[in-house]
């Protein structure tokens, strides 16, 4: 069983904040992921990451910015919070890709409201 | 483009089974997942087909079909605890990318 962790559950803070979202897992899962999730629709992916000091830009565009330093933590940054920048957040790990089967293992989210 | 479809909303009753479907359109392929989410709750695994055919995992049950883009996630003797979205993904890259294309998900009410 997957552990991986989100602080904070949720999040209320207003507009032009920096604010740090942290995510961090302790399977030893080379990947990891930034998912971002609005109410009723589906997960985009914002950013990943396949081992340390690697980073991508997901297919969402996302004025977020993310950093891997160490294996087990991927934490998300967003400069200046905006109302738009409002939603649910979702980290997710994966381990090798043995067998193709290699499946994401979410942590439980953190919710954002930005006032 | 990249595209998956299902249901947004279905409806069973306790003990029943329900199929849920999901039809995809992605510029490759290379597995496909749901995903169990519960309100408020982090997504979970659930199922993985790669190959054509069935998967039988317990009370879940998943289908492919590769050359209709077309899959399907079957609840048998449901309970009220199966109440949730039920999301459908798909890995359109091999490799080391394991990223997931998610469709919206179907929210499934579970009535006594």
């Amino acid at each position: 069983e997957a552990d991986i962790y989100q602080t904070p559950r949720y999040l209320v803070i207003g507009t032009g904040k920096k604010i740090t979202l942290e995510c961090s897992q302790t399977m030893g899962h080379d990947k990891m992921y930034w998912y971002q999730q609005d109410p009723g629709m589906e997960l985009h992916l914002i950013h990943y990451s396949y081992g340390v000091n690697s980073t991508e830009k997901g297919d969402l565009s996302s004025e977020s910015t993310v950093s891997r330093i160490r294996t087990e933590h991927f934490p998300l940054t967003l400069e200046s919070a905006r109302p738009s920048h409002t939603s649910q957040y979702l980290c997710a790990s994966s381990g090798s890709y043995v067998g193709g089967r290699s499946p994401l293992h979410f942590g439980n989210g953190t919710r954002l409201t930005v006032t | 483009g990249q595209n998956i479809d299902q249901p947004t909303e279905m409806t069973a009753t306790e003990g029943a089974i329900v199929q849920i479907n999901c039809t995809y359109q992605t510029s490759g392929f290379n597995g496909l997942f749901w995903y169990q989410q519960h309100a408020g709750e982090a997504p979970t695994f659930l199922s993985y087909n790669v190959l054509d055919g069935l998967e039988e995992k317990g009370r879940f049950s998943s289908f492919l079909s590769r050359s209709k883009g077309y899959s399907y996630l079957l609840l048998k003797e449901l309970q009220m605890k199966d109440s949730a979205s039920y999301l459908c993904a798909v890995r359109d890259y091999g490799g080391a990318t394991n990223k997931l294309i998610f469709g919206t998900g179907t929210l499934l009410a579970v009535q006594p």
